[in-house]
């Protein structure tokens, strides 16, 4: 197994640009999630998902937007990026158990906006 | 979803023995205590899990008292690829989509040749 996925690694984008960071799992999770680290903090979930069709809001939602189309992809969309959102992207996956709790977690996508 | 505190950073030399602390006063009756690892430029990757007493698995052990209002980490003889961030969570006990992970600052590990 892969496990999870992340593409690309790298990106830089000048503000107002738009991108997708795509992310896929090969473990059949039914839970995905899209994080964001900023530089010496904790992660912080942006969005996450039950099931292919069903996506909800995390903490920190606003400036993305993400859809489920599939049980293996959980693309991040970013419209009319911002220097704010400069950060690294993880996304994760899991089966929803509670034990153990474990979340499966990407190589992430180290994102700049200038 | 409790709150939880544990050191900002700790320094310890190869093969000793580290245990982290970490509080978490306001943890309720279904919550598990949950410790994940982070490598500098990677995602981070579970350790272990606990509910109460001790837990072990082939890389860690977890110290769990009967008030519950604290946990240790407990990482036996450290090498140098053991310098990361060490996150201590709380997760409901039941599961599925609202069991969130939350993560503070987390503890920087350093250890030193």
């Amino acid at each position: 197994n892969a496990g999870v996925t992340q593409t690309p690694k790298f990106r830089i984008l000048k503000i107002g640009q738009s991108m997708t960071l795509q992310c896929t799992q090969d473990m059949n999770h039914n839970y995905m999630y899209w994080y964001r680290q900023d530089p010496g903090m904790g992660l912080k979930l942006i969005y996450y998902s039950v099931g292919a069709g069903i996506t909800d809001k995390g903490e920190v939602p606003n400036g993305y937007n993400v859809s489920r189309s599939t049980t293996e992809d959980f693309p991040l969309r970013l419209e009319l990026a911002a220097p704010s959102q400069t950060s690294v992207y993880f996304c994760a996956s899991s089966t929803g158990l509670a034990d153990p709790y474990e979340q499966y977690f990407g190589p992430g996508t180290r994102l700049t906006v200038t | 979803l409790a709150k939880t505190t544990q050191p900002i950073s700790m320094d310890s030399y190869e093969g000793q023995e580290v245990n982290i602390t970490c509080s978490h006063n306001n943890i309720a009756t279904n919550d598990y205590i949950t410790w994940y690892q982070q490598f500098p430029s990677q995602g981070p990757r579970f350790i272990i899990q606990g509910y109460k007493t001790k837990v072990t698995n082939e890389v860690a052990s977890l110290f769990i008292p009967a008030d519950r209002k604290s946990s240790t980490l407990s990482l036996p003889r450290v090498s140098l690829s053991d310098t990361a961030v060490y996150y201590c969570l709380v997760v409901l006990n039941y599961g599925g989509a609202t069991n969130k992970l939350i993560f503070g600052t987390g503890t920087l590990l350093a250890v030193q040749p």
